[in-house]
């Protein structure tokens, strides 16, 4: 199974852009890269998946790199209710497949 | 957007009774839902997948006669933690994919058990 990498924590200012790094170096072509969050003691929250383009939703935008061993999720203008658990993802089976959830980034977003 | 609900939100039992917690799409039918149970300051972790009308496939480690999911419907999967002790106090979350396939998992609020 693939895994991900992601920094235990962030920080940033609200208004700003938070961007979410992610190693997924051992990823196969057809395994998508989701993205969730979890606000504390509530289900993860989707936000978006991508397996080789960028993708951009009314919530944020995936970058994928050209090899596809990273990605970064950017929120482009981040607010106080973006602070949670982001959780980058490789879903093992393509897009029917399961999905393992890693340790996952803590964003503090800071007035 | 799709919903899936799950209840109780929170039960709390005595150590050796079993407790069951459903998991329902209101508004899509799921072919495929997933168990997951975290622990406090943890992450996720994946129970088992279960299918509409067949038997679950656990995770390596996963007793599957003490967590008894039950999938009869396209919109109801069931999951009985059976004698219950106080280690199995935890979260369990339920998640749903649509029958028809959008790529998207679809997450429930979450059960918090405790078992005093």
């Amino acid at each position: 199974d693939a895994k991900t990498t992601q920094p235990t924590s962030m920080d940033c200012a609200e208004g700003r852009a938070a961007n979410l790094p992610c190693n997924h170096s051992t990823i196969s072509g057809n395994e998508y890269v989701y993205w969730y969050r979890q606000i504390h003691s509530q289900g993860p929250q989707y936000i978006i998946h991508g397996l080789k383009n960028n993708e951009t939703n009314e919530m944020a935008s995936l970058i994928i790199t050209e090899d596809r061993k990273s990605s970064t999720l950017i929120l482009p203008h981040a607010t106080l209710r973006d602070t949670a658990v982001y959780y980058c993802i490789v879903r093992v089976g393509g897009n029917t497949g399961k999905l393992i959830f890693g340790q996952g980034t803590t964003l503090q977003v800071k007035p | 957007g799709a919903v899936v609900s799950q209840h109780p939100s929170w039960v709390i039992c005595k150590s050796g009774t079993s407790v069951k917690i459903e998991c329902r799409s209101l508004d899509f039918q799921a072919t495929t839902m997933f168990w997951y149970r975290q622990f406090p300051k943890q992450s996720l972790m994946l129970m088992a997948t279960s299918n509409e009308g067949s038997k679950a496939t656990y995770e390596q480690g996963v007793e599957k006669d003490k967590f008894l999911i039950n999938h009869a419907s396209l919109t109801l999967s069931t999951l009985t933690v059976t004698s219950a002790h106080p280690e199995d106090s935890s979260f369990y979350i339920c998640s749903a994919r649509m029958a028809i396939n959008t790529g998207e998992l679809f997450f429930g609020e979450g059960s918090r058990l405790t078992v005093l």
